[in-house]
């Protein structure tokens, strides 16, 4: 199994600032890797996919990169609609997809 | 525009089946670069993934989970149905269906349902 490894589990940010969430592969799974932004009692929502593609709709302060294991979803500047809980997941294994644990954005 | 929603009991007792029905438009299940996949996620926990089945026929199971599960579809009524045996109450969970869109070095979720709470209790 492909385990997948987020971090922080939880940051306090404010509107504005930079947020950059780590994620990590136990192996290599590039590029097979997507980003996901879900709110209070909603359905998760497609971010980035194949590591840095954006999603049509999604606006262009998200952006994600990486490569191998390490994975990263950049927040340029973050606005007040962006807090949320995040998740990464691997598309690699054709037998079993996963998804991190979350990373919690909240408001400083 | 493609559209998902999940269906299903809201309770269930231990030890019984749960079967969720994923009703879908907007797109065709029939080629191997698209699928529709099951995601649970209990209360305040993360998501986690159980299941997809491609327009092939190709079924993926969560390997934890494997002998418990069961994903079919039924292209003539654009529905995605999943089967988990043996309910318990760690099994008590938001379940989302999705479309999995594929393509050359990308399989992703683009469109979620909206979710259906089942919960296991006697």
């Amino acid at each position: 199994d492909i385990q997948m490894t987020q971090s922080p589990s939880s940051l306090s940010a404010s509107v504005g600032d930079r947020v950059t969430i780590t994620c990590r592969a136990s192996q290599t799974i590039s590029p097979y890797l997507n980003w996901y932004q879900q709110k209070p009692g909603k359905a998760p929502e497609l971010l980035i996919y194949a590591t840095s593609s954006l999603q049509s709709g999604v606006p262009s302060r998200f952006s994600g990169s990486g490569s191998g294991t390490d994975f990263t979803l950049t927040i340029s500047s973050l606005q007040p609609e962006d807090f949320a809980t995040y998740y990464c997941q691997q598309s690699y294994s054709a037998v079993m997809y996963s998804f991190g644990q979350g990373t919690k954005v909240e408001i400083k | 525009q493609i559209t998902l929603k999940e269906s299903g009991p809201t309770l269930v007792k231990p030890t019984q089946t749960l079967t969720l029905t994923c009703t879908f438009s907007g797109f065709s299940l029939s080629t191997n670069k698209v699928a529709v996949g099951w995601i649970r996620q209990p209360p305040g926990k993360a998501l986690e993934w159980l299941a997809h089945i491609y327009g092939n026929g190709d079924e993926k199971y969560c390997p934890s989970l494997k002998t418990r599960l069961t994903i079919t579809k039924d292209t003539s009524k654009n529905q995605v149905v999943l089967t988990v045996t043996n309910m318990d109450p760690v099994d008590t969970a938001t379940y989302y269906c999705a479309h999995l869109q594929g393509g050359t070095n990308r399989y992703y979720f683009d469109h979620w349902g909206q979710g259906t709470l089942a919960t296991v209790s006697s």
